[in-house]
């Protein structure tokens, strides 16, 4: 039973434009979520975090929203660059846990 | 340089044949754990360990040993490797686990 969910394996984007990369949770004791990016041959690097009391967190092109009565949350990339062609997680923890969940990923093409 | 280290980073064995895959981080993190990455299921944790002669079980720890007998170092060890654990492997490493992680560049097993 997947805990966290990235439900496009793929997404294709013009550079430019926004890139938004969604994820969705089912377990309502995640209170910190964090997303990854990897780019082939290397592990993956920490992108953005957002704790269970934000809504929002931004840090340059990168933005995350979370909605918790959704149990959703979204990466958005603003502009996209052929750069930003990797694939990203989505993963989530909780106070206490140390267990640490990822999604399966989205791997993003940005086209120039 | 900050770092996570891995060796090997390609290994092909033998069904059977006792294998360590060393990590080694040199910031010094209290919070170390591994991951295998498989085709549609993500990153997988399959130990953790929050401190020096602590650790715990992921979700897929069947099959796999570790250990934590110094801060830096945390061994991933399979005492008899089947096919089903052919993988990439990663380490990581942060000060606990609501902070960003820091992945080694994985190694990639085969068992045959």
């Amino acid at each position: 039973d997947q805990q966290v969910k990235q439900n496009s394996p793929s997404l294709s984007v013009q550079e430019g434009r926004i890139s938004i990369l969604n994820c969705d949770y089912t377990n309502s004791m995640f209170d910190y979520f964090l997303w990854y990016k990897k780019y082939p041959a290397e592990g993956p690097t920490f992108l953005i975090s957002i704790s269970s009391i934000k809504d929002k967190n931004e840090d340059g092109r990168f933005t995350v929203f979370l909605n918790k009565s959704a149990k959703h949350l979204s990466l958005h990339i603003v502009p996209s660059q052929p750069g930003d062609s990797a694939v990203y997680f989505c993963a989530a923890t909780n106070t206490g846990g140390f267990k640490t969940i990822f999604g399966a990923g989205t791997r993003l093409f940005v086209k120039a | 340089e900050a770092q996570v280290t891995q060796n090997p980073r390609y290994l092909i064995t033998v069904t059977g044949k006792k294998l360590t895959v060393t990590c080694s981080q040199n910031m010094n993190h209290e919070y170390m754990s591994w991951y295998r990455q498989d085709p549609g299921l993500g990153l997988r944790q399959i130990y953790y360990s929050m401190n020096v002669e602590v650790t715990d079980k992921g979700d897929v720890p069947e099959g796999y040993k570790v250990s934590r007998k110094e801060k830096r170092n945390f061994p991933l060890i399979l005492e008899s490797p089947s096919p089903n654990q052919t993988s990439l492997y990663f380490c990581a490493s942060s000060f606990n686990d609501r902070y960003e992680q820091y992945f080694g560049p994985g190694t990639r097993l085969t068992v045959t």
